[in-house]
C-alpha cells in the first residue's frame, strides 16, 4: 500500500510570509496528488488536483508542483483566511496533515 | 450544482451496525461518477472508507473492508453506508463525496464535492 507522509506536521508564520508544505509518496504516482484544505470545523475543500491544477475558485496564491515521490503545497503570501489543516491525498491514502497557524 | 447530505443516528451502541445515507442533489447518480464516504475521528486526519459506482460496482478500504458494505439505490438518488460491529474507534464525522476518476494505470481519484459531513458517536 501507498503511504502519503506530509511534513511539517504543524507550522507558525506571518502573515504575508511564504508557505510551503511536502508531501512524500512512499512509492512513485506520476502526478496523482490532490491537495484539500479545512478550515477549523468545516468540510475538507479541493485546492489542487493533478498535483499541479487549481480548482476553479481557488486564489492564485496557491500552488502545487511535484511528480513522483515528491509533491509541495506553497501559499506565496499567508492570509488570515488560510489558517487550516492541509492534507495530500493520492486515491485512498490520504496525508496526515499540515496545520497552518497565523505567528 | 451537486450537493451531497449525509442523514443517519449520532448515536450508535458498540457491536451494533452504523448506518448512514447520502442524498444527492443537483446530479442523477445513475448518470455517472463513483460515489464514497471519508471519516475523520475527532481531532485526527481523514480516512477513506469505501466507494460505488452507479452500476454497483464497489471498493473498499482494505483495512474496513471486513465490516463495511456500500450500495447504491438510483430511484432515490442515494447511496448509503454500512459499517458492522462497531467500537468506540469508530466513532468520527463521517463525510459522503463525490470522486472525480482520471483514467491511469493505477486508480487515481480525488473527491469533489463533499457533504457537510455528520458526526456519529459509538457509545453505550
Amino acid at each position: 500500500d501507498i503511504q502519503m507522509t506530509q511534513s511539517p506536521s504543524s507550522l507558525s508564520a506571518s502573515v504575508g510570509d511564504r508557505v510551503t508544505i511536502t508531501c512524500r509518496a512512499s512509492q512513485g504516482i506520476s502526478n496523482y496528488l490532490a491537495w484539500y484544505q479545512q478550515k477549523p470545523g468545516k468540510v475538507p475543500k479541493l485546492l489542487i488536483y493533478a498535483a499541479s491544477t487549481l480548482q476553479s475558485g481557488v486564489p492564485s496564491r496557491f500552488s502545487g508542483s511535484g511528480s513522483g515521490t515528491d509533491f509541495t503545497l506553497t501559499i506565496s503570501s499567508l492570509q488570515p483566511e488560510d489558517v487550516a489543516t492541509y492534507y495530500c491525498q493520492k486515491s485512498g491514502t490520504f496525508g496526515g496533515g499540515t496545520k497552518v497557524e497565523i505567528k | 450544482q451537486v450537493q451531497l447530505q449525509e442523514s443517519g443516528p449520532g448515536l450508535v451502541k458498540p457491536s451494533e451496525t452504523l448506518s448512514l445515507t447520502c442524498a444527492v442533489s443537483g446530479y442523477s447518480i445513475s448518470s455517472g461518477y463513483y460515489w464514497g464516504w471519508i471519516r475523520q475521528p475527532p481531532g485526527k486526519g481523514l480516512e477513506w472508507i469505501g466507494s460505488i459506482y452507479h452500476s454497483g460496482s464497489t471498493y473498499y478500504n482494505p483495512s474496513l473492508k471486513s465490516r463495511v458494505t456500500i450500495s447504491v439505490d438510483t430511484s432515490k438518488n442515494q447511496f448509503s453506508l454500512k459499517l458492522s460491529s462497531v467500537t468506540a474507534a469508530d466513532t468520527a464525522v463521517y463525510y459522503c463525496a463525490r470522486l472525480v476518476v482520471v483514467p491511469a494505470a493505477m486508480p487515481v481519484w480525488w473527491f469533489d464535492p463533499w457533504g457537510q459531513g455528520t458526526l456519529v458517536t459509538v457509545s453505550s
